[in-house]
């Protein structure tokens, strides 16, 4: 079992808001963790997003719109990346990461298509 | 501003080496780890190497373990990674990246790409 599961696609409108979740394998809690997130446009190296813990510890990524959000959801032991007001340009792959055990871990990526 | 920018890739034959250099600017080098990241064509994310800001630790991906080597030249502000006993499943465009505040990975290069065929 993957250490991080990132649905392989998402769809949704422009101006709507998307939620792309990042779910930790069993036996790895969420709520101990930092969860990162970076965005990837085709031909381009990937862009640091955000990183989220908590409410009370997070950070946005240098020049990162606050239409990008991140959280949890403990109870699907999943980290979730909202984008809220969607534009064309959010068209992109997306991944979560956490650290484990002194090494990084990248999700599988979550293609998001804006139509 | 922060520039990474990453050479030394090319095309080679399965079981040779081949290191990657990774020039950095607008930043004080000696002060932030850096990670080696890559992507093979069409694939997501793999995760390859950090090496502390002072080279006094370095961690590997399993996948690397005992055939890559990542350094640093502090007084050069230059990132290698060695890559010894290369396979077809090394291809990939590999990333370098910075170990930035939150030890997020807040800068990255645009890559270099490494073709292991015979």
């Amino acid at each position: 079992q993957a250490v991080l599961t990132q649905p392989s696609s998402l769809s949704a409108s422009p101006g709507a808001s998307a939620s792309l979740t990042c779910t930790l394998r069993s036996g790895i809690s969420v709520g101990t963790y930092n969860v990162y997130w970076y965005q990837q446009k085709p031909g381009s190296p990937p862009q640091y997003l955000l990183r989220y813990k908590s409410d009370s510890d997070k950070q946005q990524g240098s020049g990162v719109p606050s239409r990008f959000s991140g959280s949890k959801d403990a109870s699907a032991n999943a980290g979730i990346l909202l984008i809220s007001g969607l534009q064309s340009e959010d068209e992109a792959d997306y991944y979560c990461m956490i650290w484990h055990n002194t090494a990084v871990v990248f999700g599988g990526g979550t293609k998001l298509t804006v139509l | 501003q922060v520039q990474l920018v990453e050479s030394g890739g090319g095309v080679v034959q399965p079981g040779r080496s081949l290191r990657l250099s990774c020039a950095a600017s607008g930043f004080t080098f000696s002060t932030y780890g850096m990670h080696w990241v890559r992507q093979a064509p069409g694939k997501g994310l793999e995760w390859v190497a950090v090496i502390w800001y002072d080279g006094g630790k370095k961690y590997y991906a399993d996948s690397v373990q005992g055939r890559f080597t990542i350094s640093r030249d502090n007084s050069k502000d230059i990132l290698y990674l060695q890559m010894n006993s290369l396979r077809a499943e090394d291809t990939a465009m590999y990333y370098c990246a910075r170990y930035g505040p939150g030890a997020s990975l807040d800068y990255w290069g645009q890559g270099t790409l490494v073709t292991v065929s015979s």
